[in-house]
């Protein structure tokens, strides 16, 4: 059963703590990518990577950190540099490239405190 | 920013009318997509239609796009309450040299039985 999976579904931290949430794949996509989205707000992009142990920043990159050393996973931490943290996270992955379609995985909400 | 916008913010019909929702670019692309998300969860891809394109359909989907206005629609016929989610149109941008998609405002559709 391929697809893309995050975890937990629900975080909650207290401020001044760094979290690190979960993103697998099993799609074998080359690609994948982290999302924060705020209420009625759309997707801005944190981090890419295009392949195992490269990753570019995106628009919204500060205080956040990522790692690639396997293709199937991409975890995010939230470091405690981020000011306002408490949102919606979407991992997404797809095959390298932006003609291709992103499957996302159903996304973890955090709340800090 | 390459960030699409689409017009309008929420639109509430009937269940059996048709919802068209639009969506403007700034740059020249090679695709645009359209996903779906359902309150609270990951997004779903649609439809994805290529610059040399003009119009293309999936099922109760027909989606528009016109490079020379930087602008695409999405259509849903004989919309079902079950099509109550937000629509996002997510766009490439070869001139960065970035692999990776912009994503829009939404559109957050309401079908009413």
């Amino acid at each position: 059963d391929g697809g893309i999976t995050q975890s937990p579904k629900y975080l909650f931290r207290k401020e001044g703590q760094n979290v690190t949430l979960s993103c697998e794949q099993n799609l074998n996509h080359d690609a994948m990518y982290w999302y924060r989205q705020d209420p009625g707000q759309g997707l801005r992009l944190i981090y890419y990577s295009q392949i195992v142990n490269d990753f570019q920043k995106g628009d919204i990159a500060e205080g956040y950190s990522v790692s690639r050393e396997k293709k199937e996973s991409f975890p995010l931490t939230v470091t405690s540099a981020q000011k306002n943290p408490t949102a919606f996270y979407l991992c997404a992955s797809s095959t390298a490239g932006g003609e291709y379609e992103q499957y996302f995985g159903p996304g973890t909400r955090l709340t800090v405190t | 920013s390459q960030q699409g916008e689409e017009d309008p913010q929420a639109l509430s019909i009937q269940e059996g009318e048709n919802a068209t929702m639009n969506c403007s670019y700034k740059t020249s692309i090679n695709n645009l997509q359209w996903y779906r998300q359902n309150s609270g969860r990951g997004l779903v891809h649609l439809i994805l239609i290529r610059s040399n394109e003009r119009e293309k359909h999936s099922g109760r989907l027909r989606v528009t796009l016109d490079t020379s206005k930087k602008s695409s629609s999405l259509l849903i016929t004989a919309s079902r309450a079950a099509d109550t989610a937000s629509y996002f149109c997510a766009t490439d941008a070869p001139q960065t040299g970035a692999n990776n998609l912009f994503f829009g405002t939404g559109t957050r559709l309401t079908v009413i039985p």
